[in-house]
Parts: structure tokens; sequence; C-alpha cells
């Protein structure tokens, strides 16, 4: 089956610096690539949607500045968040699809990265 | 506007009992409508999907799951219970719209399986 790669699973950085997670799709070429927050004991929060060579859509209320997305191959996307902060700890997962989404082709998540900012 | 509800934060159940996790949605259109497990750490897992056809879905692990129109409901189930089944289920509803397809998650549930 369609596998997705996120690395790293856990990171833990100094307020201040930038951390970047990258969403690999192993075996299909990923149309679309989304990002989600979650935190504890709730359920996924999306952050934004990338297609492959476009700008990400952001959703309402997420800092595109803070948050980059690039998609820069139908197999790579990466999320950096600049200048971490304390409140930015949390668990971020990617998810990728071909075709149209989520209907025919279920979304394919990665297993996460649990971020801690210090 | 479109939502789905999963109406229980927490389901336990003892091993070898039949569980049922319930999700609820609300949509103009036609729901497209999903099952997604998650263990700790770790991101979701596709179990099933409703999109058209038999109301009754069957998916990975055993899970299966029922289709009710009259009832706005897309609850799953499993005859027998494993504790290896104890995770965060999440029902997603799908809808179609121009711009690309919009998902929505429910809020969870913790299922709970003991020996």
């Amino acid at each position: 089956g369609a596998v997705v790669s996120q690395h790293p699973s856990r990171v833990i950085c100094k307020s201040g610096t930038s951390v970047k997670i990258e969403c690999r799709s192993l075996d299909f070429q990923a149309t679309t690539m989304f990002w989600y927050r979650q935190f504890p004991k709730q359920s996924l929060m999306l952050m934004a949607t990338s297609n492959e060579g476009s700008k990400a859509t952001y959703e309402q209320g997420v800092e595109k500045d803070k948050f980059l997305i690039n998609h820069a191959s139908l197999t790579l996307s990466t999320l950096t968040v600049t200048s971490a902060h304390p409140e930015d700890s949390s668990f971020y997962i990617c998810s990728a699809t071909y075709g149209a989404t989520g209907t025919n082709s279920p979304l394919h998540f990665g297993n996460g990265t649990r971020l801690t900012v210090t | 506007a479109q939502s789905v509800a999963q109406p229980e934060d927490q389901v336990n159940v003892a091993e070898g009992n039949p569980l049922t996790v319930k999700c609820t949605y609300s949509v103009s259109g036609n729901p497209y409508l999903f099952w997604y497990v998650q263990y700790p750490n770790r991101g979701l897992q596709f179990l099933l999907k409703y999109i058209t056809g038999d109301n009754l879905v069957k998916g990975s692990y055993g899970f299966e799951a029922e289709f009710n129109k009259s009832q706005t409901s897309f609850h799953l189930k499993k005859p027998s219970a494993l504790v290896s089944d104890s995770a965060l289920y999440f029902c997603v509803l799908v809808i179609l719209t121009g711009g690309g397809n919009k998902l929505t998650f429910g809020t969870g549930t913790q299922l709970k399986v003991e020996l």
C-alpha cells in the first residue's frame, strides 16, 4: 500500500530556532499534501494544503510566515517552523493523496512529528 | 454547513465483546465517510470508507461500518474486540467542492479494550 514517511519523529529545539519537518511519499506521486497539527486528546487541525509546484493554501488563523511549506516535488513536502516558541510544541502530521482528494483515494498519513520547544 | 460528530470521548469494552464507535454526520449532499485509527504518537491509518453502494462496509482488522442515511450515522463496529484495538478512532466526512474536496474530522473516540 501507499506509504508516507515523515521525519523526524521527535525533535526538541530551543526557543527561537527553526525546525524543518519532511514528508515523503515513498511509492506514489502525491499531487496534494496536507499538514495538520494535533493537540493532546484533540482532533486534527488542518494547517495548510500544498500542491506540487505551487504555493500552499493556509487555513484561516495559520501564520504563513511562521509555518513555511514547500512542495518542491511530487514526493516531498516540507514544513519549517520558524523562530519556534514553546506554544508551537505539538504533534504535527502530514498526509498525502493522489487523484481526487479523499474519496477513491484515501489520505495516507505520516507517523507524525512530536515537536517540543524549550 | 457540513459536520461530523463523535458523541463519545471514550468507549470501554471487554476483550471478546462486540464494540461500537458512534459517528453521525450532517451534510446537504451525498456524504463520503471514512474511519481512521491512530495509535499513540503515530499518524492515522485508513480503516474503511463509504462512497456509494452497499450500506455495510467491511474494512481492515475485522472492522465494519454501516451507513444509515435515515439516521445520518456511520457507526464503526467489530464483533469481537481485541486489546490491540485500543486506540483513537476518527470519523471523517469528505465533501466534494469545486475548489478541492473538504475534509472534516470528528473529535475522535478513545477506545479502550480491557482483559
